[in-house]
């Protein structure tokens, strides 16, 4: 199974500043149709996943724009521009290339 | 709006069984693929099973081949899990998720399943 690696796992950050979480896969996630398929979720407390960004850096209807993704290959990274108090959570990334799915351990966001 | 509202969860012994149910509505249903993932307690997200709106192709994680079976019912909007010899591993939320462009653009608020004895 492709293993996929985030990093951090715990990232306090001061509300209006950036963060930005890194996640790598154990295979390159370039499918055979050219598409790379990386997602990010969101996951506040108590709540379902919501996905943010879908092939490495689309985002979601909704999800606002200090939100972005990039990346490519086995390397990807989310981030966020200005922390807001409502960002507070857990993010995974999820690869859709090769089956079985998988996600990465998930970053848990909090506020200093 | 799109809605998934997840049913069918509860207590069950090791060994035995259940059958998780999903109800959709806001899309057209039978265009769409769908999927089960679950989150055990404190833990991160498991891909478990995944179908097509045609119900072909199917696909499962190891863990739950030969044990659990999707399956859905277009004419109804729903979606299933038929989870057969439950191990104490299998406790988990169980959300069904629906593609949207791609994986997971939809989600359910889950259905706690617990295995113990």
């Amino acid at each position: 199974d492709v293993v996929m690696t985030q990093s951090p796992l715990s990232l306090p950050v001061t509300l209006g500043q950036p963060a930005s979480i890194s996640c790598r896969s154990t295979q390159n996630l370039v499918y055979s149709d050219g598409n790379t398929y990386l997602h990010w979720f969101q996951q506040r407390p108590g709540q379902s996943p919501r996905r943010l960004i879908y092939k490495v850096s689309n985002r979601d209807s909704g999800v606002p724009d200090r939100f972005s993704g990039s990346g490519s290959g086995t390397d990807f990274t989310l981030k966020i521009s200005r922390v807001e108090a409502e960002d507070v959570g857990v993010y995974y990334c999820m690869q859709g290339t090769h089956w079985p799915w998988t996600f990465g351990q998930g970053t848990k966001v909090e506020i200093k | 709006q799109v809605l998934l509202v997840e049913s069918g969860g509860g207590l069950v012994k090791p060994g035995g069984s259940l059958r998780l149910s999903c109800a959709a509505s806001g899309f057209t249903f039978s265009d769409s693929f769908m999927s089960w993932i679950r989150q055990a307690p404190g833990k991160g997200l498991e891909w478990v099973s995944y179908i097509s709106g045609s119900g072909s192709p199917i696909y499962y994680t190891d863990s739950v081949k030969g044990r659990f079976t999707i399956s859905r019912d277009n004419a109804k909007n729903s979606l299933y899990l038929q989870m057969n010899s439950l191990r104490v591993e299998d406790t988990a939320i169980y959300y069904c998720t629906r593609d949207r462009v791609v994986a997971a653009g939809d989600w359910g608020q889950g259905t706690p399943v617990t295995v113990s004895s």
